[in-house]
C-alpha cells in the first residue's frame, strides 16, 4: 500500500499570498496517477488536480500541480478567499487507492 | 449533469450491519467505475474500495477488507455497501464518488452519516 504524506498539516497565509504544499510517497505513484481534492466544511471533496498537472474542468488556472515519482506539489499562485480550505492528496495508480492526511489552508 | 446520492446511513449499535446506496443519474452508470470513500468526524479521507462497471473487478481497503462488500446494479444505476460487524471506528460520513480512467473521482455525492453506538 502506498502511503501518501501531505506537508504542512496546515498553512497559514493571507490571500493574495502564494500557497505551495507537499504530497510525499512511499513508493513511486504509476502513470502520476495523483490527484487533489478541495474540500470545505460540511462539503463533499471536489476534483482540482489529476495526473499530477491536469486541472480539472472548471478550475482556475491560479491552481497548478506538479511531481512525478514519489514527490508531488500543488500551487495556488494567489489565494483567494475561496481557496481557503483542506486539501488532499490521492493516488490512484495502484490498488488499495489511497490519500493523504490533507493540507488546511487557513487564513492568517 | 451528474448526479449521486447516498442514502442508508444511520445510528447502530456496534457489531451490527448496514446497507448503504447510492443512486446514481445523469450519466452512463455501468460505464464507470464507482468507490466509497469516508469520512470520520473531524479527519481524512479514507478510501474504501471500487468496483468495475460490469462487477468483474473489485478492491477494498485494507481495514475493512472481509467486514465490507460492495456490489452494483446496473438496471437500477445503483451502488450499495454492505458494512457488517460495525465499531465505533467506522462511525463517519460515507461518500460514493464516480472514477474516470486516469482522472480520479471527478464527482461526489454529499454522504450518508453511519454513527455506531451502544
Amino acid at each position: 500500500e502506498i502511503v501518501l504524506t501531505q506537508s504542512p498539516g496546515t498553512l497559514s497565509l493571507s490571500p493574495g499570498e502564494r500557497a505551495t504544499f507537499s504530497c510525499r510517497a512511499s513508493q513511486s505513484v504509476s502513470h502520476r496517477y495523483l490527484a487533489w481534492y478541495q474540500q470545505k466544511p460540511g462539503q463533499a471533496p471536489r476534483l482540482f488536480i489529476y495526473g499530477a498537472s491536469s486541472r480539472a474542468t472548471g478550475i482556475p488556472e491560479r491552481f497548478s500541480g506538479s511531481g512525478s515519482g514519489t514527490d508531488f506539489t500543488l500551487t495556488i499562485s494567489r489565494l483567494e478567499p475561496e481557496d481557503f480550505a483542506v486539501y488532499y492528496c490521492q493516488q490512484y495508480g495502484s490498488s488499495p487507492w489511497t490519500f493523504g492526511q490533507g493540507t488546511k489552508v487557513e487564513i492568517k | 449533469q451528474v448526479q449521486l446520492v447516498e442514502s442508508g446511513g444511520g445510528l447502530v449499535k456496534p457489531g451490527g450491519s448496514l446497507r448503504l446506496s447510492c443512486a446514481a443519474s445523469g450519466f452512463s452508470f455501468s460505464d464507470y467505475y464507482m468507490n466509497w470513500v469516508r469520512q470520520a468526524p473531524g479527519k481524512g479521507l479514507e478510501w474504501l474500495s471500487y468496483i468495475s462497471g460490469s462487477s468483474t473487478t473489485i478492491y477494498y481497503a485494507h481495514s475493512v477488507r472481509g467486514r465490507f462488500t460492495v456490489s452494483r446494479d446496473n438496471a437500477k444505476n445503483s451502488l450499495y455497501l454492505q458494512v457488517n460487524s460495525l465499531r465505533a471506528e467506522d462511525t463517519a460520513v460515507y461518500y460514493c464518488a464516480r472514477a474516470v480512467s486516469a482522472v480520479g473521482l471527478d464527482s461526489w455525492g454529499q454522504g450518508t452519516l453511519v454513527t455506531v453506538s451502544s
